[in-house]
């Protein structure tokens, strides 16, 4: 299957500072790709979708501002957490999907998913 | 909204089949998917339906749709300890909908 990678795995910072996370699709160009936020024993939650070269579409309740998110080629999307707080401590997954008809994955519209990263905030 | 429900635990012995259930109210689903997470790691495809289909066997999985109910189930013949795990349902037209997560416990 197509794999997808994140960048960091983990990462601890202080209040107040900036940290990005960056999903890459290694074998695959994503056309769509995809950022949730999961807490402990919780479900995924769809932050924002985003497709190579436009504007990101947030979910309500998402602040744009807060969470930059880039999808600058057909493999990568980056999500910045800007000026971080503790409450933004949790866990990020991404996923990547090619949408376009000749891949042979878009017949069952599969996301592939990242490792996740775990982003703690003190 | 769209909603998508799951039942949060489950516990099972090695050996006994499994039945992981889910409800979604989105009747225009195209594909209805179940996911595998293991602790502290992303989601992994396990298998996925088509709206039209009502069952569809892979391996030791077997999906059941009943699309009237609005009901999507996962049952993992011949459970092992391997298996313990969180087992999410999504539906999806367009947007992408999880369910809270199952909780699957296999004791020895």
């Amino acid at each position: 299957g197509a794999v997808v990678s994140q960048h960091p795995s983990w990462v601890i910072c202080k209040s107040g500072t900036s940290v990005k996370i960056e999903c890459r699709s290694l074998d695959f160009q994503a056309t769509t790709m995809f950022w949730y936020r999961q807490f402990p024993k919780q479900s995924l939650m769809l932050m924002a979708t985003s497709n190579e070269g436009s504007k990101a579409t947030y979910e309500q309740g998402v602040e744009k501002d807060k969470f930059l998110i880039n999808h600058a080629s057909l493999t990568l999307s980056t999500l910045t957490v800007t000026s971080a707080h503790p409450e933004d401590s949790s866990f990020y997954i991404c996923s990547a999907r090619d949408d376009r008809g000749t891949s042979g994955r878009r017949s069952y519209n599969e996301q592939f998913f990242g490792p996740g990263t775990r982003l703690t905030v003190l | 909204g769209e909603d998508v429900e799951q039942s949060l635990f489950l516990s099972v012995r090695e050996g006994d089949s499994s039945v992981i259930n889910c409800t979604y109210t989105d009747s225009s689903s195209t594909y209805l998917y179940w996911y595998k997470q293991e602790p502290g790691a992303g989601l992994q495809l396990l298998t996925y339906i088509f709206s039209n289909m009502d069952m569809k066997q892979d391996q030791r999985l077997t999906v059941l749709l009943n699309k009237k109910d609005k009901h999507l189930s996962l049952r993992i013949a011949d459970t092992q300890t391997g298996d313990s795990a969180i087992y999410f349902c999504q539906s999806s037209r367009g947007k992408l909908i999880f369910g809270q997560g199952t909780e699957l416990s296999v004791k020895p």
